[in-house]
């Protein structure tokens, strides 16, 4: 069964504290898998796409990469506008048309002035 | 461009009730599809649409109708409200090609009591 796990949950850091977080993921043949950043009261807002192992994407202070199991959000120096839920999902390869994207549970990110 | 739209932003129903969740689009997408967000569930697919006139099912269908009569525009019918369809709703679309991204609208926060 596809699925995908992100850990911690919640995440409370101080401003300029770099972290991490993890995207684990199970998927018969990955297609793309997708971070989005998420504000309360709105929708998800696209931030990178991955298509294959070892590959990188920057964007400010985020840094997403990609093995073969799990997908990281490098977050440099973060400030407090950072703070948000970020998803992680993904595009199975046999999903076609569907467009079908299967999302983990978020982590909520929390940056303290 | 507006991106995607939705409306309304919140709207309470008493079961058995039915309503339309209006979904516009103004980037000529031809993909368009609906996503429920439950807490601790992530997002789900409930109907997707690969072009105008061209509807099918996803993950969580049961209760909910769509229709694509026009690029634009996507509405989600719920036929007889429940309270288990108290949820966030949001609609997103992709444009055609290789790309796989997809972007979300704001969402829709419904409550059926």
């Amino acid at each position: 069964e596809d699925q995908v796990t992100q850990s911690p949950e919640a995440l409370r850091l101080q401003e300029g504290e770099s972290s991490s977080l993890n995207c684990s993921y199970t998927v018969s043949g990955l297609r793309g898998l997708f971070w989005y950043r998420q504000d309360p009261g709105k929708g998800p807002e696209f931030l990178f796409t991955l298509y294959s192992a070892g590959e990188e994407k920057e964007k400010e202070r985020l840094k997403a990469t990609l093995t073969k199991k799990e997908s990281f959000l490098h977050i440099t120096a973060p400030k407090p506008e950072d703070s948000a839920t970020y998803l992680c999902a993904v595009q199975a390869r046999g999903s076609g048309n569907t467009g079908k994207l299967i999302f983990g549970q978020g982590t909520t990110l929390q940056v303290k002035p | 461009n507006a991106g995607v739209t939705q409306t309304p932003k919140f709207q309470v129903l008493k079961t058995g009730q039915s309503m339309t969740l209006q979904c516009a689009q103004d980037m000529n997408h031809e993909y368009m599809s609906w996503y429920r967000q439950d807490p601790g569930m992530g997002l789900r697919l409930i109907h997707y649409s690969v072009g105008a006139g061209i509807t099918d099912q996803g993950e969580v269908p049961n209760g909910y109708n769509v229709s694509r009569s026009t690029t634009e525009d996507f509405p989600l019918r719920l036929l007889s409200a429940a309270p288990s369809q108290t949820s966030v709703y949001f609609c997103a679309s992709r444009p055609s090609g290789r790309t796989d991204t997809q972007y979300f609208g704001p969402g829709t926060r419904l409550t059926v009591l």
